[in-house]
């Protein structure tokens, strides 16, 4: 079966402090995994993108990592600052099928000063 | 372009009316979802359409739930009599092309059903 869990559920964290959140899947075949950050009410907007053969891509202050021998992901944020919060949502595709995207449940971030 | 945009952000109803939201894809992508998001929650997969076509349903999309995209451009998803239970985030995106191309999501339309 098609999943992906993510942990922590939840996470406060100080401003100006390092984080890491955690994906693990069981998608296959596996084409891509993305992290979405989705601001409450909002959209989930892409923060990057990684294909089987990529083991870490930066985004900023964002840094992801790909284990695909492991079918785990991280999403690291150096520096919090308050604009990070919000929830951030693993997303892996499969390389068939219509629905080939799947969803964890996301980590909801909380930065406070 | 401005992104996928979702009309209307928000609408409140009550239990038993019909309700249509619409999305407009990022021009000429040819994919397009919907999606169902609760509190705390992932989005859900509701259909998938690529180009005109709706091609998968998920089974959470009851009988009740319809949705359309005439033109292959903007889409359109209904609820028919409407349920507490419907209350949610509705959420479109679309791509382009192949499985690694990006998804894009609109900011969606948030249900509340009274």
């Amino acid at each position: 079966k098609n999943q992906v869990e993510q942990s922590p559920q939840s996470l406060i964290i100080l401003e100006g402090k390092n984080c890491t959140l955690q994906c693990n899947y069981t998608v296959s075949p596996f084409s891509n995994l993305r992290w979405y950050k989705q601001d409450t009410g909002r959209g989930p907007v892409s923060l990057t993108i990684m294909t089987f053969s990529e083991n870490t891509k930066s985004n900023g202050r964002y840094t992801a990592t790909l284990d695909a021998d492991t079918k785990q992901s991280s999403l690291h944020i150096t520096a919090s600052q308050l604009s990070d919060s919000a929830s951030y949502i693993c997303v892996v595709s499969a390389l068939r099928g219509a629905n080939n995207l799947f969803f964890g449940t996301g980590t909801r971030l909380t930065v406070i000063p | 372009d401005t992104g996928v945009s979702q009309n209307p952000r928000h609408k409140i109803t009550k239990r038993g009316q019909n309700v249509t939201f619409r999305c407009d894809p990022i021009s000429e992508h040819n994919r397009l979802y919907w999606y169902r998001q609760t509190l705390g929650q992932g989005p859900e997969f509701l259909t998938y359409f690529q180009n005109e076509a709706q091609l998968e349903k998920s089974r959470l999309l009851s009988d009740r739930f319809s949705a359309e995209r005439p033109k292959g451009s903007f889409s359109t998803l209904e609820i028919q009599r409407t349920e507490q239970g419907d209350s949610a985030m509705y959420l479109c995106a679309s791509s382009w092309g192949h499985d690694d191309t990006e998804a894009f999501f609109g900011q969606g339309t948030r249900l509340t059903v009274v």
